[in-house]
């Protein structure tokens, strides 16, 4: 099983502040999902990035995956209180058959 | 259309007993996945379903099982349960196999005392 590395663990910030989130592998992913998951609810999907160097943008969020598809980060600008939630990496494995996630970003926004 | 539907939503065992979760996906998709979810362990996998067969499986011990009917609709089973099972169940659905988009219910919480 290829594993993925999430960090920070958990992120505290300010209102209006920029963030970045990384999730890092030794192995190769086909595609990489970023999702997020707010108290009491699933996670959501969120993006998918599948070429080397890809970058997709969501509103204020920023999503890269690397050149050689083993990470990727989030990017957020002027964060808000509804930012706020559990963010997950999630790499879909080479051979295709299962989907591995990371430990997990929990961020928190305070107004 | 509907989410995924997981059943129930909150329960609470004791060592030893066993637990059946219940998972009803999105309409047309055939594919569910279980995972196990817990503070320090992030999303856990367990297995996958596709079309009434387990087509892949995660590093958890027998006593978690499962089973997928001709609706689509999935069970899982935790046997002899243990204080280490306590964790949110989460399902998730999808058109195909085990990737692509995820669509994940709200899971289960369990609790084993």
């Amino acid at each position: 099983t290829q594993l993925l590395e999430q960090s920070p663990q958990f992120l505290s910030i300010q209102e209006g502040e920029n963030l970045t989130v990384y999730c890092n592998s030794s192995s190769v992913f086909s595609s990489l999902q970023w999702y997020r998951q707010e108290p009491g609810e699933g996670p959501v999907l969120l993006v998918t990035v599948v070429t080397g160097g890809e970058v997709k943008k969501l509103k204020r969020l920023t999503f890269q995956f690397g050149d050689a598809r083993k990470d990727s980060s989030l990017h957020i600008t002027a964060a808000q209180p509804g930012d706020t939630g559990l963010y997950l990496c999630a790499g879909e494995e080479t051979s295709g058959s299962r989907l591995t996630f990371g430990e997990g970003t929990q961020l928190t926004v305070n107004p | 259309k509907a989410g995924v539907t997981q059943t129930p939503r909150y329960l609470i065992k004791t060592r030893g007993q066993q637990v059946t979760l219940s998972c009803s996906p999105i309409s047309g998709h055939r594919s569910v996945s279980w995972y196990q979810q817990t503070p320090g362990q992030g999303l856990q996998f367990l297995f996958e379903y596709f079309s009434e067969t387990q087509r892949n499986k995660g590093n958890f011990p027998g006593r978690f099982s499962g089973r997928q009917f001709s609706n689509s609709r999935s069970e899982m089973n935790v046997s002899t349960l243990e204080l280490g099972d306590s964790a949110l169940y989460l399902c998730a659905s999808s058109l195909a196999r085990n990737t692509g988009e995820l669509f994940f219910g709200e899971g289960s919480r369990l609790t084993v005392l």
